[in-house]
């Protein structure tokens, strides 16, 4: 199956500092990636739907300019906390996929912890 | 709304006693249902698609079944290794978009 990275798998940062986590398709080009957030116990919330060269739609709820999305290119996607806050630790999980239609691919998931 | 449930929320089995995982939907126009497994602090392995009632497909001791208001995760005989959180989804349209069941967490005792 196709393969789909993310960095760091888990970090600490300090309230009001700024976190990057990079997705990245191994094997694929992925016209779409998404990013999600679990809590524990419950399942995936999508945060954000990305596509390469456009701005990410953003789910109801999701403040645009905490969570920032760039999709540089078919390979990568970035997800930019910023200024964190305790309430923003969290599983994030990105995902990855060929197209309409087609299944996502998810990634490890990064670990973060604010504090 | 669209909506997917799925039943029960935890299942626990002995090794070799197989069963069956129930994900229910009301879903206008589904496009795709599919089956992931998660383990804990991981993300999601894909597991099926299913595109229309009747399909079935199977992976090892795995095998989904879709009817049009159900999908069906059936394990046969399954192993230790086989416990982990399965989660259905599905998407309607054309922006790949999917929406989770809560889960089942299945363990499986030696």
């Amino acid at each position: 199956g196709a393969v789909v990275s993310q960095h760091p798998s888990r970090v600490i940062c300090k309230s009001g500092t700024s976190v990057k986590i990079e997705c990245r398709s191994l094997d694929f080009q992925a016209t779409t990636m998404f990013w999600y957030r679990q809590f524990p116990k419950q399942s995936l919330m999508l945060m954000a739907t990305s596509n390469e060269g456009s701005k990410a739609t953003y789910e109801q709820g999701v403040e645009k300019d905490k969570f920032l999305i760039n999709h540089a290119s078919l390979t990568l996607s970035t997800l930019t906390v910023t200024s964190a806050h305790p309430e923003d630790s969290s599983f994030y999980i990105c995902s990855a996929t060929l197209g309409p239609f087609y299944e996502q691919y998810f990634g490890p998931g990064t670990r973060l912890t604010v504090t | 709304e669209d909506q997917v449930t799925q039943s029960p929320e935890a299942l626990r089995l002995q090794e070799g006693e197989s069963s069956s995982l129930n994900c229910s939907y009301t879903v206008s126009g589904l496009r795709g249902l599919f089956w992931y497994r998660q383990d804990p602090g991981k993300g999601p392995e894909f597991l099926f698609t299913l595109y229309s009632a009747g399909e079935e497909k199977e992976k090892e001791r795995l095998k989904a079944t879709l009817t049009k208001k159900e999908s069906f995760l059936h394990i046969t005989a399954p192993k230790p290794e086989d416990s982990a959180t399965y989660l259905c989804a599905f998407h309607t349209g054309a922006n790949s978009k999917l929406t989770f069941g809560k889960g089942i967490t299945l363990s499986v005792r030696p």
